[in-house]
């Protein structure tokens, strides 16, 4: 079983829908990352968040550390939220190294 | 700043020849990474370094290795490529409290 699970695999939707991607880990982590990567494109960095919410424009991460779930959400979707959404973990110690998950693949259609 | 650089971005090798990839970090980060992404698999860690002069296996280090002789620069050796190295190679870098910087990827095809 991998220690970073994403879900669902691949989520097509129409753009304005509201998306949710979730992330469950099974280890013990200092920080989680959600990163972001287009077709053929380099790794973006969205959110770092150890607890509570983050928002910036219209992603939001949350994270509960006790149910060790995190989600990203898209509001008002576009198709150039199209892309692989990469789900990734720090250990406990600063030497850790980082585990991530397969990504989910989201299509926007226009 | 620059943040992380690699180059070459594009490269073809025929099978047994080998090459250096090299990542750059301008923002004085401790600890950089070599990571592999293929389709279905996501990215995996081939070496990592915890300072300069240190280099460390990661999950996948066959038929690579690593030198780390300056701090800002992290190169990828391959020795002898193979059809199955053909890959995405992403280098990262982190800096204490935890944030990890991506540079823009290598993509290399070996026939």
């Amino acid at each position: 079983k991998n220690e970073v699970e994403q879900s669902p695999q691949n989520l097509t939707a129409q753009e304005g829908e509201f998306i949710t991607i979730n992330c469950s880990y099974s280890v013990g982590i200092s920080a989680l990352h959600w990163l972001q990567q287009h077709p053929g494109g380099g790794i973006v960095s969205l959110f770092m968040l150890s607890s509570g919410k983050k928002k910036h424009g219209r992603l939001i991460a949350t994270i509960n550390i006790q149910e060790k779930h995190s989600s990203l959400h898209i509001t008002a979707s576009h198709p150039r939220d199209s892309a692989v959404y990469i789900c990734a973990v720090n250990g406990m110690n600063r030497d850790d190294k980082i585990i991530f998950g397969k990504g989910t693949r989201l299509h926007i259609l226009p | 700043n620059a943040g992380v650089t690699q180059t070459p971005k594009f490269r073809v090798l025929k099978t047994g020849q080998s090459m250096t990839l090299l990542c750059a970090q301008d923002m004085n980060h401790e600890y950089m990474y070599w990571y592999r992404q293929d389709p279905g698999m996501g990215l995996r860690l081939i070496h990592y370094s915890v300072g300069e002069g240190t280099t460390a296996k990661g999950e996948v280090p066959d038929g690579y290795n690593v030198s780390r002789l300056k701090k800002q620069n992290f190169l990828l050796g391959l020795e002898s490529a193979a059809p199955s190295q053909t890959s995405v190679y992403f280098c990262a870098s982190k800096d204490r409290i935890y944030e990890q910087y991506f540079g823009p990827g290598t993509r290399l095809t070996v026939t």
